[in-house]
């Protein structure tokens, strides 16, 4: 069965600091795919990035960069020098290839608040 | 570029009333999903739909939701008889059926059950 945990609830830090999100996963697929999605206050969900469980590679856009470890079913997710317009919840999501549908499961997500 | 659209962003309904949530996948994509997020809470599957049928759906999908494409080109989700708890955010997404597997989700439809 799939299973994405976000531990952290809400986390609150001042602007410009760091700040990373942690997402564990479970599955027992060996092709499996993974996300973050951000859901600013409008309720929207922004696509931010997608990871296939071959790819290991570390990827860093911008300020955001993701960290991808099989060996600890984690895909964490860290905001440099973060910033007002960061604030959001963020969710983790998982799916597996052998799922017909390949549904997304998702996690319970993380509440950032970042105050000025 | 191209994106999943979703009418109406917000409906209040009555309990008991049927409601009829309507989305626009993208075009030449072949999956199509409806997942629920009750206020604060998760995001969680509803369904899936492919080939003008239901290829997977959650515990959540009982008898009074169902789906279809009645046009091929819109995608709907229906409550037959709404409930208070069925106040939510819905989502609609598509993914193309290639090798990316990304779901593109639309704005939300925002369901208020009074």
């Amino acid at each position: 069965a799939q299973k994405v945990t976000q531990a952290q609830t809400e986390i609150s830090v001042v602007e410009k600091e760091d700040v990373t999100l942690d997402c564990v996963y479970e599955t027992r697929d060996t092709t499996y795919y993974l996300f973050w999605y951000k859901q600013p206050p409008s309720g929207e969900l922004v696509f931010l990035i997608r990871r296939n469980s071959f790819d290991e590679q570390n990827e860093i856009s911008g300020r955001y960069s993701w960290n991808f470890q099989k060996s600890t079913s984690s895909f964490n997710f860290t905001i440099t020098a973060s910033q007002v317009v960061d604030s959001a919840v963020y969710f983790c999501a998982l799916s597996e290839a052998s799922s017909y549908g390949q549904n997304f499961v998702f996690g319970p997500g993380t509440r950032l608040s970042v105050l000025p | 570029e191209p994106e999943v659209t979703q009418t109406p962003s917000h409906q209040v309904t009555q309990m008991g009333q049927e409601v009829i949530l309507r989305c626009v996948p993208i075009s030449n994509h072949l999956y199509f999903y409806w997942y629920r997020q009750i206020l604060g809470q998760k995001v969680e599957f509803l369904v899936s739909f492919y080939n003008n049928e239901i290829s997977e759906k959650s515990e959540i999908f009982d008898d009074q939701f169902s789906v279809e494409r009645p046009d091929g080109s819109n995608f709907t989700l229906k409550i037959r008889s709404t409930k208070l708890e069925d106040s939510a955010m819905y989502f609609c997404a598509s993914r193309s059926g290639t090798s990316d597997h990304e779901q593109y989700f639309g704005p939300g439809t925002r369901l208020t059950v009074t």
